[in-house]
């Protein structure tokens, strides 16, 4: 099983500043089959990147993915208020594993 | 627009068992491969099980196999998770999701539900 560490646990910035959240596994992922999801209290996950640099439909521009092999890295470009939230990466190769998460707050 | 509306959670003793539901809409559900992922209080995201669109092809995680049983129906466009010997650290909200492609490995989650609790105490 791929064991994916995220870093850090926690990320405090203020609205317009640079996040970079980092997923690293513990052995190479697949075809890059690496997805970050962003969940806020009370909300369901919802999917940013797959193939570890694709936006998903409706995501802005701000949020870029990249990474290859065991070290991904999501960032957010721009803070904007709505992105403070918790962070997962998630590999999609037998058997699924998920980080556990940067909560990314306002500081 | 798609909608995934989980059911059947709630508290079961230690050794019971649950059966949850998820009623799809707004796409054409025996299309797609869907999954159940679980996030306990306060806890990160894990997944439990997914199975392909025509139900023939199930997996588990190892933490539920043999006491968990994912299956679906078509015809009524519902996913469910039979849940037995439920133990407390089975207490999480438990998500419906759905999966980009008809088959589950490398199909990465592109909607999820709003989730069902199920809480397992006596």
């Amino acid at each position: 099983e791929i064991v994916l560490t995220q870093s850090p646990g926690t990320l405090s910035l203020s609205p317009g500043e640079r996040a970079t959240l980092s997923c690293r596994a513990s052995q190479s992922v697949s075809s890059s089959y690496l997805a970050w999801y962003q969940q806020k209290p009370g909300q369901a996950p919802r999917l940013l990147i797959y193939g570890a640099s694709s936006r998903a439909t409706g995501i802005p521009d701000r949020f870029s993915g990249s990474g290859s092999g065991t070290d991904f890295t999501l960032i957010i470009s721009r803070l904007e208020p709505e992105d403070f939230a918790v962070y997962y990466c998630h590999q999609y190769s037998p058997p699924w594993t998920f980080g556990q998460g940067t909560k990314v707050e306002i500081k | 627009e798609v909608q995934l509306l989980e059911s059947g959670g709630g508290l079961v003793q230690p050794g019971g068992s649950l059966r949850l539901s998820c009623a799809a809409s707004g796409f054409t559900f025996s299309s797609y491969a869907m999954s159940w992922v679980r996030q306990a209080p306060g806890k990160g995201l894990e997944w439990v099980s997914g199975i392909s669109a025509n139900g023939a092809s199930t997996y588990y995680a190892d933490s539920v196999k043999g006491r968990f049983t994912i299956s679906r129906d078509n015809s009524r466009n519902t996913l469910y998770m039979q849940m037995n010997s439920l133990t407390a650290g089975d207490t999480a909200v438990y998500y419906c999701a759905k999966n980009v492609y008809d088959y589950v490995w490398g199909s990465y989650l592109v909607s999820w539900g709003q989730g069902t609790l199920a809480t397992v105490s006596s």
